[in-house]
């Protein structure tokens, strides 16, 4: 079994409608991150979760909202989709470290396998 | 300056050639570095990672770090089929911030 799952692996659907990205995680890792890959543009980070109670707004977070329901669950939500949020999303972990301070951390991150979405 | 530059490509490399993949960084600071591999339509899987200056080597890729110039290299010895992909880049800046490189696209010759 995959350490970190996404679902669903593939969506297409209309604009307006409501949409939510599953993410789960076994590696045991505190920090979630949520992103989004665009032909030419990299990976852009939407959201991001330190812990339980932590969410932090990324680079691109405007027409998306996320939760995190447990350690292993993040989950990203695009209200009313729309067709430039087409694109391919990743949903990544990584382990604290072993930094003091809260914020410290130099662990490599952990993807999931994706979940290309589609807005018609 | 961007955080983290790197040549798009397509870097085109013949089979059992060493490929050479590049990237440089803005913050001096930067502490902990990463190369990961993206076959089209995958998920980036991490290859390599290096914190020290110098040489990192673990099969056929060896990773290169140098602060003072600020920049660090992949190297793929020997390269087969399996290893065109594009390579990405990720550099953890001083205040703790990962960044991704837009990725280098390397293709094989036959």
């Amino acid at each position: 079994d995959a350490d970190v799952t996404q679902t669903p692996r593939n969506r297409i659907t209309k604009t307006g409608k409501r949409i939510m990205l599953e993410c789960s995680q076994t590696k045991g890792h505190d920090r979630m991150y949520w992103y989004r890959q665009d032909p030419g543009l990299g990976l852009q980070l939407i959201y991001y979760s330190f812990d339980v109670k932590d969410i932090n707004k990324g680079e691109i977070s405007d027409g998306y909202s996320v939760s995190r329901q447990a350690q292993a669950k993040f989950s990203l939500s695009l209200e009313s989709a729309i067709p430039n949020q087409t694109a391919l999303y990743f949903c990544a972990t990584s382990d604290l470290g072993t930094g003091v301070q809260t914020l410290d951390s130099n662990q490599p991150q952990h993807f999931g396998d994706g979940t290309r979405l589609s807005i018609l | 300056q961007k955080e983290v530059e790197q040549n798009s490509g397509p870097l085109s490399v013949p089979e059992g050639a060493i490929a050479s993949l590049n990237c440089t960084y803005s913050d001096r600071g930067s502490q902990s570095f990463f190369w990961y591999r993206q076959y089209s339509g995958k998920s980036p899987e991490l290859i390599m990672s290096i914190y020290s200056n110098g040489d990192k080597e673990d099969g056929r890729f060896t990773a290169q770090l140098n602060k003072a110039s600020q920049y660090v290299s992949l190297l793929i010895r020997d390269s087969q089929p399996s290893d065109s992909a594009t390579y990405l880049c990720a550099v953890i800046n001083s205040n703790y911030k990962l960044t991704f490189g837009k990725g280098t696209l390397l293709t094989m010759n036959p």
